[in-house]
């Protein structure tokens, strides 16, 4: 079976701070990696993926996230935090052999002016 | 510029009465997905359609059952509603297993 872990409930951050959310996995084979973004009131909007190559991956508005498969862990990150940026962030993970796709409970980043 | 297209937005039911959730997408994908979205417990899956013709069960079916009627509609019913169904739901869909998913903009469900 696979999983997702977001191990904060919540971040809270200053503007311009760096800002992490984590995230970590568990599946049986190789992941696809997801990261998206909720706003109140709206859907998900789909900020990065991981599907292979490089460990480090760059998506929407600045944010990245690094792949660590020893640790399977997809932590996002965003050197420079915006108060626009303060929304539900929720990580995502599908095995490469599966069409399941399954989501972590989410992380509230509040980024204070 | 529709992409993934959910009705109704909002809807009160009493309990045991029966809906359906009505999902489309135009983006020719191939998968598609109902979740369901509680406070503090994330998104959890419903039923999944791999590709047009087949379904299968998520994490939380019970209570629920659906039809992928075609490659565009995948709608979510609700046989006889419980207050434990009062969530918001939420359509996807994706093009293949490696790329992302395109949400609707949820359906608001109280069960009263």
């Amino acid at each position: 079976a696979q999983s997702v872990a977001q191990p904060e409930d919540q971040v809270n951050v200053a503007e311009g701070n760096p800002l992490t959310v984590k995230c970590t996995y568990s599946v049986s084979g190789n992941p696809y990696l997801f990261w998206y973004v909720q706003y109140p009131n709206r859907g998900l909007q789909f900020l990065l993926k991981y599907i292979t190559g490089d460990n480090l991956v760059k998506g929407s508005y600045g944010f990245e996230a690094e792949f660590n498969k020893s640790q399977t862990s997809f932590h996002l990150k965003k050197p420079s935090a915006l108060v626009s940026d303060s929304a539900l962030y929720f990580c995502a993970v599908r095995d490469m052999y599966d069409y399941k796709l399954s989501f972590g409970a989410g992380t509230t980043v509040t980024v204070r002016a | 510029n529709a992409g993934v297209t959910q009705t109704p937005k909002f809807q009160v039911l009493k309990t045991g009465q029966s809906m359906t959730l009505q999902c489309a997408q135009d983006m020719n994908h191939n998968s598609m997905y109902w979740y369901r979205q509680d406070p503090g417990m994330g998104l959890r899956l419903i039923y999944y359609s791999a590709s047009e013709g087949t379904t299968d069960k998520g994490e939380v079916p019970n209570g629920y059952n659906v039809s992928r009627l075609n490659k565009r509609e995948f709608s979510l019913r609700l046989e006889s509603a419980a207050p434990s169904q009062t969530s918001v739901y939420f359509c996807a869909s994706s093009l293949q297993g490696y790329t992302e998913a395109f949400f609707g903009q949820g359906t608001r469900l109280t069960v009263v």
